[in-house]
């Protein structure tokens, strides 16, 4: 079975700096990556989706890739502000919103004024 | 954007009773849901995904018995938590299977005394 990962657990950055989350995936490659936002006692908030075909995609100060070789997606946070602090979570899919997401344990990003 | 509520948004209840959580699409229709529950600290878990008009499927190790999923109409999924134990307390979230990706609730909190 597919496994996501998100290896850290927590990140703490300054106000201002980019912040770079990581999640991995194990063996066959999902055919869409999902990130979402999750506050503190609420339902998660989608961000973006890259599909396996793309190598990046931006939206606004977000920035997501794609590596199929190195299995892995990068999100990245530019120019952060205290208000992006929250969990991020990194889901695959199969196929389209119509089938389940797997998600990885997510990372608790802090930025720091 | 497409919105997904659910009600209640919390819930205190006795052990042995039982708990009805609906999930409704407000702005489009959904000819799938998903239920997931996330207990504290730890990334979601897909319970189980409803199709509107037919019968539930269940992941390993959730008892269809115990958490009975009704999909009656293209806008309302809702799961009934039977005879609710203490260990069954946790943070249900549905979502809305929406074009490429999946629109979530807002989380309905269970406490089961």
């Amino acid at each position: 079975s597919q496994k996501i990962e998100q290896n850290s657990e927590a990140l703490n950055i300054q106000e201002g700096k980019t912040a770079t989350l990581t999640c991995n995936y194990t063996n066959y490659s999902p055919a869409y990556l999902q990130w979402y936002r999750q506050d503190p006692g609420r339902g998660p908030v989608f961000l973006l989706l890259i599909r396996e075909n793309e190598k990046e995609k931006r939206k606004e100060r977000l920035k997501v890739t794609f590596d199929t070789t190195l299995k892995q997606s990068l999100f990245h946070i530019t120019a952060s502000q205290p208000a992006d602090s929250a969990t991020y979570l990194c889901a695959r899919a199969l196929d389209s919103g119509n089938t389940p997401l797997v998600f990885g344990k997510g990372t608790r990003l802090s930025v720091i004024a | 954007g497409a919105v997904v509520s659910q009600h209640p948004s919390w819930v205190i209840c006795k052990s042995g009773t039982s708990v009805k959580i609906e999930c409704r699409s407000l702005d489009f229709q959904a000819t799938t849901m998903f239920w997931y529950r996330q207990f504290p600290k730890q990334s979601l878990m897909l319970m189980a995904t409803s199709n509107e008009g037919s019968k539930a499927t269940y992941e390993q190790g959730v008892e269809k018995d115990k958490f009975l999923i009704n999909h009656a109409s293209l806008t309302l999924s809702t799961l009934t938590v039977t005879s609710a134990h203490p260990e069954d307390s946790s943070f249900y979230i549905c979502s809305a299977g929406g074009g490429e990706t999946q629109y979530f609730g807002p989380g309905t909190r269970l406490l089961v005394l």
